[in-house]
């Protein structure tokens, strides 16, 4: 399977504890993205690279929140001290990250729930 | 303030029929539209998009329609099919501004009754 893998699939964990979750892209794309998705929403932006840059940040993205894509390869996001509003789907995207692509390719996401 | 909104959560129609799946967006900078389709415990697969520059994209059974006046576009799909039935999210993305993220309705969930 050559598409966006994402691990673990499942977390739970204790309120004020720190979690980190893996992403690794699709091989050749460039770009790589983070989205939050909660019960009844859409996905919302989080953050994005471009390789190893990380280019934009929401502003849902608090100081908490840090991601990191050390070699342009895959991707980690890390949850410090989380939170009960913390609970949600998290889904990374990439694409090719070429011109102006815009045809994100999701992995399955990683759901976490803090209790 | 939701930029893109999805007002009708879900639709129902029946097998052969055409669905239609409406999208609403407030920010005049978003100049690149796309669609998703999302089944249970899966990510997010991309369906169709639609540059500011046109009107109407197809692909297939599905057309997307954009009215930049009215800042609305919509999905069509003819002929429906069982397997259509999937949460589907409109979103938007401001190309001139160089951002690349994505800014995503609420989503609608279609059903489509064999």
């Amino acid at each position: 399977d050559t598409g966006v893998s994402q691990n673990p699939r499942h977390k739970i964990t204790k309120r004020g504890q720190n979690v980190t979750f893996r992403c690794d892209p699709i091989s050749e794309h460039n770009r790589l993205y983070w989205y939050r998705q909660t019960l009844g929403q859409g996905p919302e932006f989080l953050t994005y690279f471009q390789n190893e840059a990380q280019l934009e940040k929401s502003r849902l993205l608090s100081d908490r929140f840090s991601a990191e894509r050390p070699k342009g390869s895959f991707s980690t996001l890390e949850i410090q001290r989380t939170e009960q509003g913390d609970s949600a789907m998290y889904l990374c995207a990439s694409s090719r990250g070429v011109g102006q692509d815009t045809e994100a390719f999701f992995g399955q996401g990683t759901r976490l729930t803090v209790v | 303030d939701q930029q893109v909104k999805q007002n009708s959560p879900s639709l129902s129609v029946q097998e052969g029929r055409i669905s239609i799946l409406n999208c609403d967006y407030t920010n005049s900078m978003f100049d690149y539209f796309l669609w998703y389709k999302k089944y249970p415990a899966e990510g997010p697969t991309f369906l169709i998009s639609i540059s500011s520059i046109k009107d109407k994209n197809e692909d297939g059974r599905f057309t997307v329609f954009l009215n930049k006046s009215a800042k609305h576009l919509s999905l069509h799909i003819v002929p429906s099919q069982p397997g259509d039935s999937a949460v589907y999210f409109c979103a938007a993305i401001p190309m001139d501004t160089g951002r690349r993220a994505l800014t995503f309705g609420s989503g609608t969930r279609l059903q489509v009754q064999p």
